[in-house]
């Protein structure tokens, strides 16, 4: 079964680096999305991408975020100067469309750790 | 009021029961609507998708009351393999997810 994937599985930092978190979404998906979890909180948007650009964002998405689709198989997300506040799980997740009914598959997470 | 709310929980439920987990949204233009549950520190997995209709996959049924803006989930029968935390997931322009209802089911 096609799936998500996300290198790495943890990343440590220390605050003002700036990461990049790799995602590689399933094969014939055209949309791709960034989504955060703050430990014990619940699950936020950060940014939907499709046609090689920014389709939506959140507030939560400011000019500290970029993402990238750099090849034909990666969706990227950098930050930069990382904050305390960017520790949280990051997912990653692929749809075939984004019209209602086409559901998203997220990839195990990123959990991003700013010390 | 929240953009999707769920049953604060935790359930606590034996092996066989049947346990229902309700949702409520306050955008009347959201426009589809789906069950995840995501494991302790994993990824959310798609359970399913929630049609005005109703629909059953197995022991799950999900229900949507689009006037009530209401959308629920029926679990038969529980296993321990249910354990886990239920989201309550709705599509606007982006997908807004709920905080999750817990379900911890005991032999």
């Amino acid at each position: 079964e096609p799936e998500v994937t996300q290198t790495p599985s943890h990343q440590v930092t220390q605050m003002g680096q700036e990461v990049i978190l790799r995602c590689v979404p399933i094969s014939n998906h055209l949309y791709f999305y960034w989504y955060r979890q703050i430990l014990g909180q619940k699950v936020e948007f950060l940014v939907s991408f499709y046609n090689n650009e920014i389709s939506e964002k959140s507030e939560i998405f400011d000019d500290q975020f970029s993402v990238e689709r750099p090849d034909g198989s990666n969706f990227t997300l950098k930050i930069r100067s990382t904050k305390l506040e960017d520790s949280a799980m990051y997912f990653c997740a692929s749809s075939e469309s984004l019209a209602g009914g086409y559901e998203q598959y997220f990839g195990p997470g990123t959990r991003l750790t700013v010390t | 009021r929240k953009e999707v709310e769920q049953d604060p929980g935790p359930f606590n439920v034996p092996e066989g029961a049947t346990v229902a987990f309700n949702c409520t949204y306050s955008n009347s233009a959201s426009q589809s609507f789906f069950w995840y549950r995501q494991d302790c520190r994993k990824e959310p997995k798609l359970l399913m998708s929630v049609y005005s209709s109703g629909n059953e996959d197995g022991r799950f049924t999900a229900q949507l009351n689009r006037a009530s803006q209401y959308i629920s989930l029926l679990i038969r029968d529980s296993k321990l393999s249910d354990s886990a935390t239920y989201l309550c997931v709705v599509l606007l322009n982006d997908m807004r997810f709920g905080a999750g209802t817990r379900l911890t089911v005991k032999p």
